[in-house]
């Protein structure tokens, strides 16, 4: 089992854009947290996939919004990219409890 | 958004020695978790905390749900050089469900020889 797994692993982008990250839960897992960590700093709840739909959401204006797809895996968009979106965005997945980190995919936004 | 107090931001220790970082919050948690993070990398779960006053150990790593359940403790004895890295704490309001993180502000621990 590879765990969690995201895509792609780096990325640039410039101001005003439109990004996708992607997230592929452990196996057996069904829930989809996303999670932003800017530098030096801890990660920040973004929300939470749960049978498709949004569970639960942190304090992320909409231009942040997600997606998870009847096999567990999932998405994150963020619209009209500005520079402090600039960051590392972490997919933990579970079944209950805690849950299990992927690597992460290092935005940055020029 | 919230993040919890993590202290020391960051300590310089000698291999051999231990190492006791704490994290309090003004809020209650009913799991209190600790991750560490190595550069590159997704946080990594040490220790999984679920009863205020629990103690619990993971080898060489002890943990302590603080009794108020508004702070938590972790402590590294005999450190080696693969404890460098970021140690973070997290408090989830709801034990055994998925609920969210709240994380702490970090302690970045590094060993030298």
């Amino acid at each position: 089992d590879a765990g969690v797994t995201q895509s792609p692993t780096h990325l640039i982008k410039t101001r005003g854009q439109q990004v996708t990250l992607r997230c592929s839960p452990k196996s057996g897992h069904d829930t989809v947290s996303w999670y932003q960590q800017a530098l030096g700093q801890g990660p920040q709840f973004i929300f939470q996939y749960y049978e498709e739909e949004e569970r639960q959401r942190g304090n992320f204006p909409d231009r942040f919004s997600g997606h998870q797809f009847p096999n567990y895996s999932s998405e994150l968009n963020v619209n009209a990219l500005l520079l402090g979106d600039s960051a590392l965005y972490l997919c933990a997945s579970s079944s209950q409890g805690s849950g299990l980190f992927g690597p992460g995919t290092r935005l940055t936004v020029l | 958004g919230q993040q919890l107090n993590q202290s020391p931001q960051s300590m310089f220790i000698q291999e051999g020695e231990d190492v006791s970082m704490n994290c309090t919050s003004s809020s209650i948690f009913n799991t209190w978790l600790w991750y560490k993070q190595d550069p590159g990398e997704g946080p990594v779960l040490l220790i999984a905390l679920y009863k205020a006053g629990e103690l619990t150990s993971n080898g060489r790593l002890t943990a302590q749900f603080g009794i108020t359940r508004k702070d938590s403790f972790l402590n590294i004895s005999a450190s080696i050089p693969s404890d460098v890295g970021i140690y973070f704490c997290a408090g989830q309001p709801y034990t055994g469900t998925a609920s969210k993180l709240t994380f702490g502000t970090g302690t970045r621990l590094q060993v030298t020889l």
